[in-house]
């Protein structure tokens, strides 16, 4: 199973949205809504943001938000704050009964 | 609170095999599925396999298989990932991480890391 794809790196300034993209196939992504977003500062274990393609665990701020459009999923970050600044990965359950991250994105707060 | 707290560092040499385990607490552990999850340095996840505590049973990717053995205690609450034949691509920090029964990683032990060195 292929890794998901994602943009390296993304960035944006204090206040805008950004959206990070994360690409599959129609085994992982595009068959399942079962994709979910971690967010992971250096040192740190990643932290799930968003699960189920759009859903927001209790506690996760409402300016993260997640969608999907066929075989792609999409992160989007509104009113952008410093704390913001982390490696973002997504992951997909896939038709084999496993489980497969994107590379991971980079976000630089401007 | 959920929490899971795994083992400390360990060093290797190459061709041995080491055992990480995840002890853990604040709900009930047979109710709940397991994965590993790994990072080489400077490098992204990597989805490793997943045991289900409530009967022992695991699953794992093509990549480790004969490889990983994934193991559980339900009477002290731990979880244990096993790899052999270490080599220095295994050289990683390696997290538990609970599944939220929906297929998503909800919470993560501290990461532990395993170095693989002569």
């Amino acid at each position: 199973q292929s890794a998901l794809t994602q943009p390296a790196s993304v960035s944006g300034s204090p206040g805008q949205s950004i959206t990070i993209s994360c690409t599959g196939t129609s085994s992982d992504i595009g068959g399942y809504n079962y994709v979910s977003w971690y967010q992971q500062h250096p040192g740190k274990a990643p932290k799930l943001m968003i699960q189920d393609v759009s859903n927001r665990p209790s506690g996760v701020s409402n300016r993260f938000s997640g969608s999907k459009s066929g075989n792609t999923a999409s992160l989007t970050i509104s009113g952008l704050q410093a704390e913001d600044e982390a490696d973002y990965y997504c992951s997909s359950y896939t038709s084999t009964s496993t489980w497969v991250f994107g590379g991971g994105t980079k976000l630089t707060v401007l | 609170q959920v929490q899971l707290v795994q083992s400390g560092a360990e060093v290797e040499k190459p061709g041995a095999s080491v055992k990480v385990s995840c002890k853990a607490s604040g709900y009930t552990f047979t109710s709940y599925y397991m994965h590993w999850v790994r990072q080489a340095p400077g490098q992204g996840l990597e989805w490793m396999g997943i045991i289900y505590p409530g009967g022992g049973g695991t699953s794992y990717p093509q990549k480790f298989q004969g490889r990983i053995t994934m193991t559980r205690d339900t009477s002290t609450s731990t979880v244990y990932m096993e790899l052999n034949s270490l080599r220095s691509e295994d050289t990683a920090v390696y997290y538990c991480a609970r599944d939220t029964n929906n297929w998503s990683f909800d919470n993560w032990g501290q990461g532990t890391l395993v170095t693989v060195s002569s």
